[in-house]
């Protein structure tokens, strides 16, 4: 079944920035929108980005998404020990009509 | 505020069958599509199946079409996920979730579900 490309890990030094791909296709990211979560070991996923770039109240701005073609990315400027997290995309596969999500990235700070 | 509760995980022997319950409130649940998405202990999170706001269109995983089974009830502001055929795979962490254009932006805690013998 449809699945999102992600790279299993990501690290960097507190205050530096990151960045995640995800990559889809044509009738997934392609079509849709994209979202994005945080997940702690041992709680549920929070949403930190919806509709490719907008974030829920509360989230900072430190965290941005954007969107291009079949593949979309999230960025963490000002990386913060409490940032350690996974972190996973998701989007809706028009063709399969089936949810999907990305593998997860899990991001280290140095 | 949104919450959404989930309920009736459990051990249960391979073969057996399970019904979990998502309880939602602080918003109005027959406006909003709806998910089960699970999580093995370790691993990914996985879509499951999501049902539309009048309980029309359904869909489901290729992994679990034919054995599972979600409804919903709008006057109990509920979501059902009737598991059967159950197999060691199974085993995860389940979820739902409100669904907004596709999207999921409230989950709740999760339940667990344990598929050994």
């Amino acid at each position: 079944q449809s699945v999102l490309t992600q790279p299993p890990s990501v690290s960097a030094a507190p205050g530096q920035k990151v960045s995640i791909s995800c990559s889809g296709s044509s009738s997934s990211i392609g079509s849709n929108y994209v979202s994005w979560y945080q997940q702690f070991p041992g709680t549920a996923p929070k949403l930190l980005i919806y509709d490719n770039n907008r974030r829920p109240s509360g989230i900072p701005d430190r965290f941005s998404g954007s969107k291009s073609g079949t593949s979309a990315t999230l960025g963490i400027t000002g990386l913060q020990a409490g940032d350690e997290a996974d972190y996973y995309c998701g989007t809706w596969d028009s063709s399969l009509s089936v949810g999907v999500f990305g593998t997860g990235t899990k991001v280290t700070v140095l | 505020e949104v919450q959404l509760v989930e309920s009736g995980g459990a051990l249960i022997q391979p073969g057996g069958s399970l019904r979990l319950s998502c309880a939602a409130s602080g918003f109005t649940f027959s406006s909003y599509e709806m998910h089960w998405v699970r999580q093995a202990p370790g691993k990914g999170l996985e879509w499951v199946s999501h049902i539309s706001t009048d309980g029309g269109p359904r869909y489901y995983a290729d992994s679990v079409t034919g054995r599972f089974t979600i409804s919903r009830d709008n006057a109990k502001n509920s979501v059902y996920l009737q598991m059967n055929s159950l197999r060691a795979e199974d085993t995860a962490f389940y979820y739902c979730a409100r669904v907004q254009r596709g999207q999921p932006d409230h989950w709740g805690q999760g339940t667990l579900v344990t598929v050994s013998s």
